[in-house]
């Protein structure tokens, strides 16, 4: 089955260690994303990639790091330089099929938690 | 920088329509509308997208005005199932594949 994965579906890590979360699709698409939702909050854009080896800012990406070495790949590294790191976490990925046609597909999320 | 407003909250009882609206009135005039939906601690779902023209599939109908400056999404017979938010999304600026996601609108569907 085509998907997004990430993994794992819950993450701790004590404040000050930095940690990585993995999002994998098997949907050849182009274009990837990471966003971040906090408590009864909408998603807020963190980093997105629309070809591997390039990504770009999103609105709160400070405390936040991405690499995009292959397409089926976009982990997102939170930093110890996040200020409030706790949040649940969405990856999605989408292929342009026209200039203004993106229908964005989503993974299941990774709750973190710093303890 | 939200380019798109929605109720806060709405209730449906099950069995009945639930009518969703969406302000978008800085829309551009090739820019899709998109709808999506998130039960509780779950990832969004993609639900349907429009542009000028009223579209229908399995899930939902979407209604945009003539203007483009809002939309309606419809579930026709709503469930205890379709409790979730429901976003409206419309790509900011051209080009690019950023999208802003506001707080969306909390439907409860009611027994």
């Amino acid at each position: 089955d085509g998907g997004i994965t990430q993994s794992p579906k819950y993450l701790f890590r004590k404040e000050g260690q930095n940690v990585t979360l993995s999002c994998e699709q098997n949907l050849n698409h182009d274009a990837m994303y990471w966003y971040r939702q906090d408590p009864g909050q909408g998603l807020r854009l963190i980093y997105y990639s629309q070809i591997v080896n390039d990504f770009q800012k999103g609105d709160i990406a400070e405390g936040y790091s991405v690499s995009r070495e292959k397409k089926e790949s976009f982990p997102l590294t939170v930093t110890s330089a996040q200020k409030n790191p706790t949040a649940f976490y969405l990856c999605a990925s989408s292929t342009p099929r026209g200039r203004n046609y993106n229908e964005q597909f989503f993974g299941p999320g990774t709750r973190l938690t710093v303890l | 920088d939200a380019k798109t407003t929605q109720p806060p909250s709405m209730d449906c009882a099950e069995g009945r329509a639930a009518n969703l609206p969406c302000n978008h009135s800085t829309i551009s005039g090739n820019e899709y509308v998109y709808w999506y939906r998130q039960i509780h601690s779950q990832g969004p779902q993609y639900i349907i997208h429009g542009l000028k023209n009223n579209e229908t599939n399995e899930m939902a109908s979407l209604i945009i005005t003539e203007d483009r400056k809002s939309s309606t999404l419809i579930l026709p017979h709503a469930t205890l199932r379709d409790t979730a938010v429901y976003y409206c999304i419309v790509r900011v600026g051209s080009g690019t594949y950023k999208y802003i996601f506001g707080t969306g609108t909390r439907l409860k569907v009611l027994a």
